[in-house]
């Protein structure tokens, strides 16, 4: 079965830019989708289609894929982008759905 | 707005069995493939189940396959999860999600709680 990896982890100073990453194999060629999940909270999609924004998202939140890895970038980091962040892709091979297993961002 | 309102969780003991519903509203139901996706305490998003707008296409994660059954009514605008032969490793909160055409998940329920436990 398709496997996404995520780092567990990823910290960033206020007002920096924070990417969090998405390996799977040949990742590049399949629509990647990414999720915000706060505390206590249901997911929220961010990015759908590897880069489009659904309304109501703020344009510092981006998304690019290519070869074996998906990036959500965040820019201009605020204390309220600290949640859990989810990428997500259909594995046709097996009709599943697959989501990475989560990136916890910090913003310190 | 949409809305997705998940019930029928609870506590059971394992080897019994759970039907969650959700109920949705303020979109044509009947348009939209539909899932089911679980969070257990303290980890990652795991996809359950999908069923297509009309019904006649499901497919179901491997750890749930052959005990899970998901279905719909879309007279009611409603969609089920029959949980049976639960174990612990069930235990999770529920989310009904609505499948935005193209696929990704863009809506979410708040979701309901399944606890097995003996």
């Amino acid at each position: 079965s398709y496997v996404l990896t995520q780092p567990p982890s990823v910290s960033v100073a206020p007002g920096e830019t924070a990417r969090i990453t998405c390996g799977g194999d040949n990742i590049g060629d399949e629509r990647v989708h990414w999720y915000e999940q706060k505390s206590g909270q249901a997911p929220v999609l961010v990015i759908y289609d590897n880069s489009d924004r659904p309304s109501g998202i703020p344009e510092r939140f981006s998304g690019s894929s290519s070869g074996n890895t998906a990036t959500l970038t965040i820019s201009r980091g605020e204390a309220g982008d600290e949640a859990d962040y989810y990428c997500q892709v259909w594995d046709r091979t097996s009709d599943h759905w697959v989501f990475g297993g989560g990136t916890k961002l910090t913003v310190l | 707005q949409v809305q997705l309102v998940e019930s029928g969780g609870g506590v059971v003991q394992p080897g019994r069995s759970l039907r969650l519903s959700c109920a949705a509203s303020e979109f044509t139901f009947t348009s939209y493939t539909m899932n089911w996706v679980r969070q257990a305490p303290g980890k990652g998003l795991e996809w359950v189940a999908l069923l297509s707008s009309g019904g006649t296409t499901e497919y179901y994660a491997d750890s749930v396959k052959g005990r899970f059954t998901i279905s719909r009514d879309n007279s009611k605008k409603t969609l089920y999860l029959q949980m049976n032969s639960l174990s612990v490793e069930d235990t999770a909160l529920y989310y009904c999600v609505r499948h935005r055409d193209g696929g990704s998940f863009d809506h979410w329920g708040r979701g309901t709680q399944v606890t097995v436990s003996s």
